[in-house]
Formats: structure tokens, C-alpha cells, sequence
């Protein structure tokens, strides 16, 4: 199994531009989560989708955020406009179902940086 | 609501010595707890997992053992490596409703040779 794909793996962007981060989860899995990581908040979840549908978006910092999961094997987070304070590192996970004991299969994440 | 409570890092050690990361929880219900650790530059992989009180996780060395009464999951291995060196998280997902995880801060793990 090729685990969960993510691209790019480092993006440098300037503010004000649109960012796109793509993820592919583990073919057969359902559930698909978007994290975000940095070293003054941690982990944190922004959405999540089952079936290819949002079900939690709370997580989301701002409008300029919005994700989207147009079939079950591809997903995009897009941040439009961007800025410097968006700079982390965004996961993308997976599991085969939302209910099934938590595990999680973390993508290698893609570092962002906002200038 | 539900949380998971770390102790803050740096934990330093060197090779072969015993380790101990202490994880405490508060959650309604039966939670399921994890461990996940994060190799530099990677993403988070589970360690190991219990889903029921007085279960003990164990994996790669490392054990943990879901203790509902002092609401804790202590991560310990007995003789760490210098390829131990990474983050570790501890999280929960509540059983009830959608699994959500959730995560402690993490700890980060020095050894040295």
C-alpha cells in the first residue's frame, strides 16, 4: 500500500497568493482528516469528511480556508488569500471508517511557508 | 469535554536508559487511548493502542496500559535507542458518537549515544 499521498511537500508562497494542498488517502478508506500543526498550537484538526462529505468543518481557522473532496481518492485544502500566520505544516490522514478505533494513517504532511 | 494531558519535553536521556511519558485523559465514557510518535520530518504513525480499561498496548519495546482508575496511559520502554528520538503523542477517541482524536501536545524524546 502506498499510504496516504501528499504534494507538495514544502510550498513558499507570498502573502495574498492562493495555496493548494492535495491529498490522495489509502485506496479503501472513507474517512479523510485535515490537520494542521505548529509549534504554538500543536495538532489541530480543521475537517473532516466521511463518504466524501464534510461533517466537521469547526476546526476550520477562517473562510479564507475551504476544503473540498471531490471523490473518495482525492482532496484539496485551498488558502486564498494567504498569510504569513497560515505557515505550518498541514497532515492529511485516513481510516477505512469514522467509527473504527480511532487509527489514524498520516500523509508525510506538506510544510508551508508564507511570506 | 474530552483532553489528554502530557508532560512537557524535552525528555533527555541516554541510550539504554528507562523511559517513562506520562499521559493523563478526561473523557466521558470508555475512551479508546493511542500513542503516536512523529520521526523527524514525518508524519504521525501509531506506537500502540488499548481500547478497554487495564489493556496494555505494547509495541517496537514500548508499553502502555489503560488505567481507567487514575485516568492515565503511560508510555514506558526499557532501554531507549538513539532511533527513539522523536515526538510522542497521546490521544483518545471518546466511543461515543464520531472518533474523533484527540491529542495531547506531544513530548519530544532525546537520546543520546
Amino acid at each position: 500500500d502506498a499510504g496516504v499521498i501528499q504534494s507538495p511537500r514544502h510550498e513558499v508562497t507570498e502573502m495574498g497568493q492562493e495555496v493548494t494542498l492535495r491529498c490522495k488517502p489509502i485506496s479503501g478508506h472513507n474517512s479523510l482528516f485535515w490537520y494542521r500543526q505548529t509549534m504554538m498550537r500543536g495538532l489541530e484538526l480543521l475537517i473532516y469528511f466521511n463518504n466524501n462529505v464534510p461533517i466537521d468543518d469547526s476546526g476550520m481557522p477562517e473562510d479564507r480556508f475551504s476544503a473540498k473532496m471531490p471523490n473518495a481518492s482525492f482532496s484539496t485544502l485551498k488558502i486564498q488569500p494567504s498569510e504569513p500566520r497560515d505557515s505550518a505544516v498541514y497532515f492529511c490522514a485516513s481510516n477505512r471508517l469514522a467509527g473504527e478505533s480511532g487509527e489514524q494513517f498520516f500523509g508525510p504532511g506538506t510544510r508551508l511557508t508564507v511570506l | 469535554g474530552n483532553s489528554v494531558t502530557q508532560m512537557e519535553g524535552p525528555v533527555t536521556l541516554s541510550e539504554e536508559a528507562f523511559l517513562t511519558i506520562n499521559c493523563t485523559y478526561t473523557a466521558t465514557g470508555y475512551p479508546s487511548l493511542f500513542w503516536y510518535v512523529q520521526y523527524p520530518g514525518e508524519g504521525l504513525q501509531l506506537l500502540l493502542k488499548a481500547t478497554k480499561a487495564d489493556d496494555k498496548g505494547s509495541n517496537k519495546g514500548f508499553e502502555a496500559t489503560y488505567r481507567k482508575e487514575t485516568t492515565s496511559f503511560h508510555l514506558e520502554k526499557g532501554s531507549v535507542q538513539v532511533s527513539d528520538s522523536a515526538v510522542y503523542f497521546c490521544a483518545l477517541t471518546p466511543n461515543t458518537g464520531f472518533q474523533k482524536l484527540v491529542f495531547g501536545t506531544g513530548t519530544r524524546l532525546l537520546v543520546s549515544p
